[in-house]
């Protein structure tokens, strides 16, 4: 099983910072990562496919970069309506596994 | 729109079986281009994957749950069900249906979720 490493668990940032959180699969995937926004007593929402490329509607704030193992997804500016919880996707060999999470607070 | 809803029961006994059907409306499940499956997150935790069915029947489940978990389709009624096996407290979670993409895994598309408890 592919195992997704996300760091950090935990994020405080203030409005307008730049925000960057990892995720590392135990082997190469491809660009099969997916990038999702949950906010508390919701379903999570897709932002990114594919590692980099932005679901419809999504603000061009959030961005995804990597390929094989290691992958980055960056909110360029925080705005408040970004608080929530993070989480990668790898999809490899008919498999999904979901990363840690990264719970994002307003400093 | 695409939507997806969760039914079934919301408390089940612990070594009992719990059974959740997802009924998709919108789009039709024998689409082919999806897999519609099933995730879980327990309390206050993180997302895990159950498995998933293609419209034709063939299933793909999470390696730890392989042995208690059968997931089914029902074309006719453009529904999808989940029954989990000897549950114990640990299966307590927010269950979500949804449709993830054949390509990229994605997971486009959610339920609500629906919250089921595990105790006697």
């Amino acid at each position: 099983d592919i195992q997704m490493t996300q760091s950090p668990s935990s994020l405080s940032a203030s409005v307008g910072d730049r925000v960057t959180i990892t995720c590392q699969a135990s082997q190469d995937i491809s660009n099969y990562l997916n990038w999702y926004q949950q906010k508390p007593g919701k379903a999570p929402k897709l932002l990114i496919y594919d590692a980099s490329n932005l679901e419809t509607g999504v603000p061009s704030r959030f961005s995804g970069s990597g390929s094989g193992t290691d992958f980055t997804f960056t909110i360029s500016s925080l705005q408040p309506e970004d608080i929530a919880t993070y989480y990668c996707q790898q999809y490899d060999n008919l498999s999904i596994t979901f990363g840690q999470g990264t719970r994002l607070e307003i400093k | 729109q695409v939507q997806l809803q969760e039914s079934g029961p919301g408390l089940v006994k612990p070594s009992q079986t719990l059974s959740l059907t997802c009924t998709v409306s919108g789009g039709s499940i024998s689409s082919g281009d999806y897999y519609w499956s099933w995730i879980r997150q327990p309390p206050g935790k993180g997302l895990e994957w159950i498995g998933y069915i293609y419209y034709s029947g063939s299933t793909y489940y999470n390696p730890s749950l392989k042995s208690r978990v059968t997931i089914s389709v029902d074309t006719s009624k453009n529904q999808f069900s989940l029954k989990l096996s000897s549950v114990t407290a640990a299966d307590t979670a927010v269950y979500y249906c949804a449709r993830a993409g054949l390509r990229s895994g994605a997971v486009n598309y959610w339920g609500q979720g629906t919250l089921v408890t595990v105790s006697s």
